[in-house]
Parts: C-alpha cells; sequence; structure tokens
C-alpha cells in the first residue's frame, strides 16, 4: 500500500497521559498535514510542514501538542497531558508540491479517545 | 478569513436521479476550491478540484462541479446517483489573498448524501 499511513488506528488513553502518533506519508510527498476531526464536523487543520520544516501552526495546537517530521519523511504527533476535550479523530495527509494547488491525500487516521 | 459552508447536513435523493451538493465559500482573493468524500472507515479521498479556467469541473466516478464565482458557490452534482455514492461530502477551500497566511485547506462540516435504491 503505497497511501498515507497512520499508526495506532485507535487509541484509548487515560487523562494526563501523553500520546504520540505516527504518520507515514506517501513517498517523496514534500508537504505533510495534520487536521483533527471531531463527529459532526468537517476536519480542522492544526499544522502542516514542507520537507521538514513547519510552516504554519493552528491557533487549535495549543501547547500541549507538538509535531515533528525530522528528516521531512514521517512525522509524529504528540499530545502531552490529555484532556477529553482531545478525544477525536486525528488525520495526517501529504502532498507534493509547492503550491496550493495539488490535492492532498489522506491518511485512514488515529482515533484518540480519553477517558 | 476563509471559510466554507455546506448548508445542509443530509441530502436524500433516489438511485439514478441526478444529485446536487451545495457549497458557499467566502474569501478575499480567489479561492482554490475542493471536494473531498468519506466512506465510513477510510480516510477522505480526493474528488475534484478547481483552481483556475473552465469553470466546470469534471472529476472521479462522474462527479462535477461548477464554479460560480458571482454567487461564491461550488456545488457538487451527478447527473445519475449511484447508491455506492453515500457517504460524508466535503468542500473546503483555500484563499490565494497575500493576506491569507499559510493555512492550507479550510473544510466546511460536511454533507451526508443517502441514495436511496
Amino acid at each position: 500500500d503505497t497511501g498515507v499511513s497512520q499508526n495506532p488506528r485507535h487509541k484509548i488513553t487515560k487523562r494526563g497521559q501523553n500520546v504520540t502518533f505516527r504518520c507515514d506519508p506517501i513517498s517523496e510527498h514534500n508537504r505533510l498535514y495534520w487536521y483533527r476531526q471531531t463527529l459532526g464536523q468537517g476536519p480542522e487543520f492544526l499544522t502542516y510542514f514542507q520537507n521538514e520544516a513547519q510552516l504554519e501552526k493552528s491557533r487549535l495546537l495549543s501547547d500541549r501538542f507538538s509535531a515533528e517530521r525530522p528528516k521531512g519523511s514521517f512525522s509524529t504527533l504528540e499530545i502531552q497531558r490529555t484532556e477529553q476535550g482531545d478525544s477525536a479523530m486525528y488525520l495526517c495527509a501529504s502532498s507534493l508540491g509547492r503550491g496550493y494547488y495539488t490535492e492532498a491525500f489522506f491518511g485512514q487516521g488515529t482515533r484518540l479517545t480519553v477517558v | 478569513a476563509q471559510s466554507v459552508a455546506q448548508p445542509e447536513d443530509q441530502v436524500n435523493v433516489a438511485e439514478g436521479n441526478p444529485l446536487t451538493v451545495k457549497c458557499t465559500y467566502s474569501v478575499s482573493g480567489n479561492p482554490y476550491l475542493f471536494w473531498y468524500v468519506q466512506y465510513p472507515n477510510r480516510g477522505l479521498q480526493f474528488l475534484l478540484k478547481y483552481i483556475t479556467g473552465d469553470n466546470l469541473v469534471k472529476g472521479s466516478y462522474g462527479f462535477e462541479a461548477e464554479f460560480n464565482k458571482s454567487q461564491t458557490s461550488f456545488h457538487l452534482k451527478k447527473p445519475s446517483a449511484l447508491v455506492s455514492d453515500s457517504a460524508l461530502y466535503f468542500c473546503a477551500v483555500r484563499d490565494m489573498a497575500p493576506t491569507a497566511g499559510n493555512t492550507p485547506l479550510v473544510f466546511g462540516k460536511g454533507t451526508r448524501l443517502s441514495v436511496i435504491a
């Protein structure tokens, strides 16, 4: 499968714990995006990378959230001290190119449940 | 700020009938517009996009969309619906104004399409 891969697919954690998600983009895609989707809502932008550089972060991305893409390939999204409001589907997407006209390809997401 | 509105949470249509899923947008500059579809337990899949040129855009699975600048709309259409088209559809926009910053895509809340046999 050469699509965007996200792991784990599901994560249940206790409030206050830290969690880390991984995203493997389509090979050679230089842009990588993180979105969050809650029930009944569309995906909300969190952050994105061009190669290893983090170019934009949403105000939704509080200090408890951090994302990295150390070598311009896979990316990780860490949430520290999770809260119940963090429960959501976390989507990763990737695209090729420098402009915003190329479509993004999405992974199946990681569903986080904070109990 | 850029935004997208999908005024219908749910659209029901009989199989074989034409379908329309509505989308309106708000941007400061010119828009890049996209439609994505989400099937259960699947990631979002790209359907089609408008960047520039012909206002009628054709995409995957027989879908098309018409860009209407005066009405700031980008409605998704298909001449004959299939039961397999039942899914969640998202419209998304990217504002190309210089002041829009680097936010890539803003999505609408989605419209659930149900095609009834």
